[in-house]
């Protein structure tokens, strides 16, 4: 009865691949997102997502991409993946926007050799 | 802008108090709490609103000074559960975002 999934929970690879990240939320919650950890912790918004509309941080690079299947799941794609894309990955959901407590995934930690 | 969290770390031995605090340099709107436990998620704590509102349960409760643009998170007669990453999370009136601190290490111990 997980709320919030991730998968994979590890993800190794080689600089230049593309990779996905699936998220999945049985909360039934309207808003999604996703956030990077870096390895000093700075937990940074790259996207939030409802039925209606997509917001992107505008820092964040055009190889990443969200992709939303239904409204209980956002993916995430990043193409020609960079050194500097190694950290670690949260899926987060929330009920009417981030004004209210958001739930978060595991986690899924991207290192890019 | 991200909001600026003091201190960066602290260590405190079971049963004493800790102080967060959470700056911004834009008016605030709401403030958001969590903890994140070592290699774990990050867990929600509260919510504040602007009115200058004081929420808590238990032995943890903030405090939100919209004069100041400043959040506190007060943790009182610590407990080694408390230990964890507190970051602060602001957002704007019309926000659809939240903007996270840069994190406080706080360890407890026994």
């Amino acid at each position: 009865d997980t709320a919030v999934s991730q998968t994979p929970k590890y993800l190794v690879t080689q600089m230049g691949n593309d990779k996905s990240i699936k998220c999945e939320q049985n909360l039934g919650h309207d808003t999604m997102y996703w956030y990077k950890q870096d390895s000093k912790k700075f937990l940074k918004i790259m996207f939030s997502y409802n039925n209606k509309e997509l917001i992107i941080n505008e820092t964040v690079p055009n190889r990443f991409s969200p992709k939303s299947p239904d409204k209980a799941h956002l993916n995430l794609h990043i193409n020609s993946l960079e050194l500097g894309d190694s950290a670690v990955y949260f899926c987060a959901s929330s009920q009417g926007g981030a004004m209210f407590e958001q739930f978060f995934g595991p986690g899924t930690r991207l290192t890019v050799l | 802008q991200q909001p600026v969290q003091s201190p960066q770390a602290v260590i405190l031995r079971e049963g004493e108090d800790a102080v967060i605090n959470c700056s911004s340099s834009k008016a605030l709107y709401s403030v958001h709490w969590y903890r994140q436990k070592h290699g774990e998620a990050p867990v929600f704590l509260m919510i504040l609103l602007k009115g200058g509102e004081q929420k808590g349960h238990e032995k943890i409760s903030a405090s939100f000074n919209e004069k100041k643009q400043q959040s506190s998170l007060y943790l009182t007669a610590s407990q080694l559960s408390y230990s964890g990453t507190y970051f602060c999370g602001l957002g704007a009136g019309s926000a659809r975002q939240l903007t996270f601190g840069s994190g406080t290490q706080l360890t407890v111990l026994p």
